[in-house]
């Protein structure tokens, strides 16, 4: 069974500090790890995603995350943080297969950016 | 592209009558679907995953008489909550995949809230 962990429930972050969210998975296969971001009463946005390749991964509105196989892990970060990126953030991973598309979803984590 | 749009996005009920929630996938066509159940500061639950012309395939633990999916074309699915009760008071997300297309990355809709009296 796959399973992706956040453990941090919530970040609280200065404003042009840097900002990281942590995810470690667990899959029996190669993984497929996504980020996504929701806003209050919003569904989720595509942040970025890992799929093969360069273990670093650039996305959306200034974000990136490292792919580390031998940590099992996947954090997010952001060199400057603005106010705007004060959300919910999620980590999924899926390996597709027996799996199929199915994602599974981290807890999230809260994002708190402070002016 | 690769937009998914749902409908209503906010809806009142009362105990005991049905609702019914559409996901649409408005730009391409989406062979699977998927909804989610997210309860208040807390992750989403995978429900269901729908595929275009078939029966819906339900996680473990969720009733699929009061869940009812149809995922009648290529471009909407709808969840039927039947005889709502206020525990079914939840935000209900659908997502939308074309599994040979960005290694069936998930879209997602805007989300549903639904609040049963």
């Amino acid at each position: 069974a796959q399973s992706v962990a956040q453990p941090e429930d919530q970040v609280n972050v200065a404003e042009g500090n840097p900002l990281t969210v942590k995810c470690t998975y667990s899959v029996s296969g190669n993984p497929y790890l996504f980020w996504y971001v929701q806003y209050p009463n919003r569904g989720l946005q595509f942040l970025l995603k890992y799929i093969t390749g360069d273990n670093l991964v650039k996305g959306s509105y200034g974000f990136e995350a490292e792919f580390n196989k031998s940590q099992t892990s996947f954090h997010l970060k952001k060199p400057s943080a603005l106010v705007s990126d004060s959300a919910l953030y999620f980590c999924a991973v899926r390996t597709g297969g027996a799996a199929g598309n199915k994602l599974t979803f981290g807890g999230g984590t809260r994002v708190l950016v402070k002016p | 592209g690769a937009v998914v749009s749902q409908h209503p996005s906010r809806v009142i009920c009362k105990s005991g009558t049905s609702v019914k929630i559409e996901c649409r996938s408005l730009d391409f066509q989406a062979t699977t679907m998927f909804w989610y159940r997210q309860f208040p500061k807390k992750s989403l639950m995978l429900m269901a995953t729908s595929n275009e012309g078939s029966k819906a395939t339900y996680e473990q633990g969720v009733e699929k008489d009061k869940f009812l999916i149809n995922h009648a074309s290529l471009t909407l699915s709808t969840l039927t909550v039947t005889s709502a009760h206020p525990e079914d008071s939840s935000f209900y997300i659908c997502s939308a995949n074309q599994p040979d297309r960005n290694m069936g990355e998930q879209y997602f809709g805007p989300g549903t809230r639904l609040t049963v009296t």
